[in-house]
């Protein structure tokens, strides 16, 4: 099976501008999560969506949202990007809740000037 | 609430010796405890997980775990060090209750020395 991929890996913004970051889950997969990591807060929990709908969601700006399509795959939209929003983002699929596996992927790497 | 510990953000190990990266968990509820690795530009790689059951978890590479509930730990150990195990590893936590979210700790770089 193919793995969890993120598309774009890198990407480079501007202040104010607005991004988004796809996620295509593991086949058979229906629950995608996002976390972003930073060197000053490390791995932190943005939000979780299961069936095309959300399902948790972390202490976030509203600026971050994220949807999920009837095939799984996910994006995640930042608006009126700041310069701490540089991070690397990154997906993980399951195939359910718990104590199942989260599988992650390359991750993307933006970066706000 | 959920929180994790990890004692050093960096350790560092000869060839061949003990590896031992140590985790503490909080937790209102039930813990399910995880270990991932991170390999310079790339993302996580799930070692190993402990959710129910039996308390010594063997995961891939050659790394195990223990849960301690007493101690609230989960070490993540490895008998003998192999250059391709330098990388960062992570200790998570989550729960039944709160879906797939994981809290993760601040993570520790193992530096392997030949």
């Amino acid at each position: 099976k193919a793995g969890v991929t993120q598309t774009p890996r890198y990407l480079i913004k501007t202040r104010g501008q607005q991004v988004t970051l796809s996620c295509s889950p593991i086949s058979g997969h229906r629950s995608v999560s996002w976390y972003q990591q930073t060197p000053g807060q490390g791995l932190q929990f943005l939000f979780e969506y299961f069936s095309e709908t959300q399902r948790n969601k972390g202490n976030f700006p509203g600026r971050f949202s994220g949807r999920q399509f009837s095939n799984s795959r996910s994006e995640m939209n930042v608006s009126t990007l700041e310069l701490g929003d540089s991070a690397l983002y990154l997906c993980a699929s399951s195939m359910g809740q718990g104590s199942y596996e989260q599988y992650f992927g390359p991750g993307t790497r933006l970066t706000v000037t | 609430a959920q929180s994790v510990t990890q004692l050093g953000s960096h350790v560092s190990v000869s060839e061949g010796a003990l590896v031992l990266l140590r985790c503490n968990y909080s937790s209102s509820v039930p813990p399910y405890l995880f270990w991932y690795v991170q390999y310079p530009n790339q993302g996580l790689q799930l070692l190993l997980k402990y959710t129910t059951g039996a308390t010594l978890v063997k995961g891939i590479n050659g790394f195990e775990a223990e849960f301690k509930k007493s101690e609230t730990s989960f070490h993540l150990t490895k008998p003998s060090a192999h250059m391709s195990d330098a990388a960062e590893y992570f200790c998570a936590v989550s729960a039944r209750e709160y879906g797939n979210k994981l809290v993760f700790g601040a993570g520790t770089i193992l530096r392997v020395k030949s």
